[in-house]
Formats: C-alpha cells, structure tokens, sequence
C-alpha cells in the first residue's frame, strides 16, 4: 500500500531563511506520481508542482525548488529566501500507475510552514 | 473561470439528518473525488470517479455514498451523519486521473451535532 510520510508536523523560521519541507514515500509501484500542494490560511488547496518516478531531474521555479531521489524515496521541498506569503500548510502527496491513473491519491499528514517577520 | 465548486461551505446539522454536498467542475474532467481534513491527519480520499457511472472508495469511505450520473456533478452524500463525520470536505477534478495535478474546490466546513 501506498504511503506518504511528511515527518515535520510543524516548521517556524525567521523570513529570508531558506527552508525544506521533507517528503517520504512508499509504493510497490515502479510508475508513481509524486505531487506537492500548498493551503495557506485562506483555505484552498493550491497544486505546485507534479513529478513523475522516472524523471528524478530536480526542479527550480523562482525560490522554490524540489529534489526527488528515489534512492532515499524523497521528494523534498526546498524554499529558499522565505517569506511571510509562504506561510501555509505544505502537503506531499502520491498516486501509483498500477491503476492507469484510475487509483486513488494518498496525501502525507502535512507540514505547517511558519514563516515570522 | 474554470473552477471547481461546492455547496454549502458551511453546514450544522444534527446526527442522523441525511445531507448532501454538491460539487461541480466545469473544466470537462473526466476524474473527480472527494476528501476529508481533519487535524493532524492531512487529507483522506473518500471516493472517487474516473467517468460517469463509474465511482470507487478511497481509505475511508464507511458512511458516505456518492453518485456521477453526469460528467460535471459528483455529490457527496450522508445519508446517516454522525459526529466522527464532523470535518472540512474537498472536492477535486483532474482531467483524466489521480496521476494529473487536481483542482480543488474551496471546501466544506461540516459540523455534525
């Protein structure tokens, strides 16, 4: 069964102070889909960034970036230069290809992001 | 816009009152689901749908049913509520799968009395 274990229930650093969020994965499967997801305080579930197993290039979008390592099966988020708007809830999550991307998504618990002034 | 929307965002009811939350895409996506969110344990898929008259559970699906007779809708119904059902609800669309990025409704707030 598939599984995301985000270890950090809670994060709280300084603004301007480069920071990652840490994902862990299980799967039987060798085609999985790894995901991140933003919800800041408003509420909404905002999607970032999808990442597939046999692309383990890393990604850099602005001051966000992500490492995807299969040998360790993490999928880590790194924010760089933090600041107040990144405050939110981060979610890692995982879909298996067994199904033909008829399966479900199985998310990790989340990872408060606070980010002082 | 394309969007993702369900109704009501906020709901108080009492144990036992059957109650159904719409969701409805219009992005023309063939896959829809539903989660729950409770604290300390993220998002939990109930259901989902890859198509029209198809539908199957998620990792917790005991107390709720769903329907897709169309392609747009896919409400979540209780037909029995009881307080552990208490929770934040999503709906979510993707365009052919758990595998593509989802679009995710802005919630329902449920509080079962």
């Amino acid at each position: 069964a598939q599984k995301v274990t985000q270890a950090q229930t809670e994060i709280s650093v300084v603004e301007k102070e480069d920071v990652t969020l840490d994902c862990v994965y299980e799967t039987r499967d060798t085609t999985y889909y790894l995901f991140w997801y933003k919800q800041p305080p408003s509420g909404e579930l905002v999607f970032l960034i999808r990442r597939n197993s046999f692309d383990e290039q890393n990604e850099i979008s602005g001051r966000y970036s992500w490492n995807f390592q299969k040998s360790t099966s993490s999928f880590n988020f790194t924010i760089t230069a933090s600041q107040v708007v990144d405050s939110a809830v981060y979610f890692c999550a995982l879909s298996e290809a067994s199904g033909g991307g008829a399966d479900g998504l199985t998310f990790g618990k989340g990872t408060h992001l606070i980010i002082q002034p | 816009e394309a969007q993702v929307t369900q109704n009501p965002r906020y709901l108080i009811t009492v144990t036992g009152k059957k109650l159904t939350v719409t969701c409805s895409q219009n992005m023309n996506h063939e896959y829809m689901s539903w989660y729950r969110q409770d604290p300390g344990l993220g998002l939990r898929q109930i259901y989902y749908s890859m198509n029209v008259e198809v539908t199957d559970k998620g990792d917790v699906p005991e107390g709720y049913k769903v329907s897709r007779k169309e392609k747009r809708n896919f409400p979540l119904i209780l037909e029995s509520p009881s307080p552990n059902q208490t929770s934040l609800y999503f709906c979510a669309s993707s365009l052919s799968g758990s595998n593509q990025p989802q679009h995710f409704g802005d919630g329902t707030r449920l509080s079962i009395l």
